[in-house]
């Protein structure tokens, strides 16, 4: 069955500082990968997705993740964190159903705290 | 950018009560979901609706949920009579359904049931 795991519940880094949050999965064929992002109050907002082609993907916000089949990873990362970036992180792993995207799988989310 | 639209963003119910959430979803997407997040636990998957009929459902979905698509903008959800455990966020979903778009949520509704 698929899963996702978030190992870490809570990160707490400086502005200004790298990230990186990691998400390993459990899928057996090539799995369609997302992380999303949850500011309080609102609602899941797509950073950068893979689904075929460079490992490395670029989103939003000046985040990148890269998709390593042999971890079965898809870590996230920014290279300096800026306060707004303080929210909660959901990585998740899609199905293929042919003409389009089947469910998502979630990770339980990594709650990122940004210090000034 | 167009956006998936949910209202309410918060209700409040009794135990037993039937409630009905709506989604709006970006006008020139055909697949459409519904997920919850219960507090403190995982976003999951409920239910995907194509072509006027659910196309996949979880476990979770079960004889108390419906869903609908009564005209060419709404997509609804049902709960017929709620339980205080469906307390959550329903959060609705829509993708173009072509390749490879992705998913885009809505900014959920906060059921809590009293």
């Amino acid at each position: 069955a698929q899963s996702v795991t978030q190992p870490d519940i809570h990160i707490t880094v400086s502005e200004g500082a790298s990230l990186e949050l990691r998400c390993n999965y459990s899928y057996g064929a090539t799995p369609y990968l997302f992380w999303y992002v949850q500011s309080p109050g609102q609602g899941l907002q797509l950073l950068l997705k893979y689904f075929s082609g460079d490992t490395l993907v670029q989103g939003i916000k000046g985040f990148e993740a890269e998709f390593k089949r042999s971890q079965s990873s898809f870590n996230l990362r920014k290279p300096s964190v800026h306060w707004s970036d303080a929210a909660e992180y959901f990585c998740a792993v899609g199905v293929d159903r042919g003409s389009t995207l089947g469910r998502l799988y979630f990770g339980r989310g990594t709650q990122l705290t940004v210090w000034p | 950018e167009p956006e998936v639209t949910q209202t309410p963003s918060h209700q409040v119910t009794q135990m037993g009560q039937e409630v009905i959430l709506r989604c709006v979803p970006i006008s020139n997407h055909l697949y459409f979901y519904w997920y919850r997040q219960i507090l403190g636990q995982k976003v999951e998957f409920l239910v995907s609706f194509y072509n006027n009929e659910i196309s996949e459902k979880s476990e979770i979905f079960d004889d108390q949920f419906s869903v609908e698509r009564p005209d060419g903008s709404n997509f609804t959800l049902k709960i017929r009579s709620t339980k205080l455990e469906d307390s959550a966020m329903y959060f609705c979903a829509s993708i173009l359904g072509q390749g490879n778009s992705p998913l885009h949520f809505g900014n959920g509704t906060r059921l809590t049931v009293t």
